[in-house]
């Protein structure tokens, strides 16, 4: 089973700011690998698939990049929507499309 | 892109059997992947296995593979996951989604999530 490793754990960004976050897999998932958000109390939400390609409706301060084992999510200037915990998952290992452990980002 | 709606909360006993449910509308639901993700309380996400209910094709996870069932009705557009004897440590948020990749490798929407809670 591939593990998907997110880090940091917790970030904090100021209103307007750049937001980095990274998830690492243990193995190579070439470019199948989606983030999703998931804002408190509610269901995830697709943001990204296809390491960069934004799922309908993702505003366009949110991007990802990366490819094989290590990839990023940024959001350009963080809006106050935007606190939630974000997840990465891979979908290249069948049958086990394993997730992240999720960073949760904050307002500072 | 339709839209997954989940039955409501339960609360059951160790040993109990559960059957949760996911009803799919505006789309053509045979067609499309579902997928059951778990989430244990205060913790991420962890992907169950999913089906295709046209021909209902299922995979299921190695870490779920003989705990739980899945299963699809196309002719009322609904999916399944149930347990036969349920225990403490299967309480968690339950969601299905829909396949927005290819091949069920991505998902959306997601429905809204089905709490169960088991304790003596």
């Amino acid at each position: 089973e591939i593990v998907m490793t997110q880090s940091p754990a917790t970030l904090s960004v100021s209103p307007g700011e750049r937001a980095t976050l990274s998830c690492r897999a243990s193995q190579s998932v070439n470019s199948d690998l989606a983030w999703y958000q998931q804002r408190p109390g509610q269901a995830p939400r697709l943001l990204i698939y296809a390491v960069s390609t934004r799922a309908t409706g993702t505003p366009a301060r949110f991007s990802g990049s990366g490819s094989g084992t290590e990839f990023t999510l940024t959001i350009s200037s963080l809006q106050s929507e935007d606190v939630a915990v974000y997840y990465c998952q891979q979908y290249n290992d069948r049958p086990s499309y394993t997730f992240g452990q999720g960073t949760k980002l904050e307002i500072k | 892109e339709g839209q997954l709606v989940q039955s409501g909360s339960e609360v059951k006993k160790p040993g109990e059997s559960l059957k949760i449910s996911c009803e799919g509308s505006g789309y053509s639901f045979p067609n499309y992947w579902i997928v059951w993700v778990r989430q244990m309380p205060g913790k991420g996400l962890e992907w169950m296995g999913m089906i295709y209910p046209a021909t209902s094709d299922i995979r299921y996870s190695p870490s779920f593979q003989g705990q739980v069932i899945i299963s699809a009705d196309k002719s009322i557009n609904t999916a399944y996951l149930q347990w036969s004897s349920l225990k403490a440590s299967d309480s968690g948020m339950y969601y299905c989604a829909r396949e927005y990749c290819s091949g069920g490798r991505c998902y959306s929407p997601w429905g809204q999530g089905t709490l169960v809670t088991v304790s003596s």
